[in-house]
């Protein structure tokens, strides 16, 4: 079993929908990556929390360190946001999760 | 565009061969890592350099070994590798590594897809 599991592992949805993907662990930690991965490989770091919330643009991150839970909102979805969405965390090394796979239809 | 950039994209090799792959960062970052994604896999983080020292080898076999000649270098030399060492290989870079229990922003390359034969 993975010390970092995501939810759903796939999820489609249509454009202008709200989307939340969930991101569990089950090790301490003190900071979390989101991460956003388009296909042909390249990826891009979205966010890195710690506690808290934090927003850019239409993506929204959370995290609650004792609930070991993390969240991924997107708001207003658009096919542009289909990519997959990865979450890590850091404990003796950095740790990923299997991925969320996003496809957004017009 | 990120700024990190990765040659080749594309690497096909026999088992016998010695390949290398490289990874060059243009953002003024001490600290770059190798990283290993297999499909249906979970990344892997595979080295970590920091102001050109190795910090993190995660029991990587010696089949790859990686080279930080500067800052803004990395390489990752391969022989006699194996099949199920067909992955995408992405580097990435960051200011500087932190301590454990602590993850920053990692600026990624856009990974060269390796297939061994």
């Amino acid at each position: 079993k993975n010390e970092v599991e995501q939810s759903p592992q796939n999820l489609t949805a249509q454009e202008g929908e709200f989307i939340t993907i969930n991101c569990s662990y089950s090790v301490g930690i003190s900071a979390l990556h989101w991460l956003q991965q388009h296909p042909g490989g390249g990826i891009v770091s979205l966010f890195m929390l710690s506690s808290g919330k934090k927003k850019h643009g239409r993506l929204i991150a959370t995290i609650n360190i004792q609930e070991k839970h993390s969240s991924l909102h997107i708001t207003a979805s658009h096919p542009r946001d289909s990519a997959v969405y990865i979450c890590a965390v850091r404990y003796r090394k950095l740790i990923f999760g299997t991925g969320t796979r996003l496809q957004v239809f017009p | 565009e990120t700024g990190v950039t990765q040659t080749p994209r594309h690497l096909v090799m026999g088992m016998t061969n010695k390949k290398s792959l490289k990874c060059e960062q243009h953002l003024g970052h001490n600290a770059m890592y190798w990283y290993k994604q297999s499909a249906k896999k979970p990344l892997e983080l595979m080295f970590v350099y920091n102001f050109k020292e190795q910090t993190e080898n995660n029991s990587v076999p010696s089949r790859f070994s990686p080279e930080c000649p500067n800052s803004s270098h990395l390489f990752l030399h391969l022989h006699t590798l194996q099949p199920e060492d067909s992955a995408l290989y992405l580097c990435a870079s960051s200011p500087r590594t932190s301590g454990r229990g602590f993850v920053e922003t990692q600026y990624f390359g856009p990974g060269t897809r390796l297939l061994v034969l």
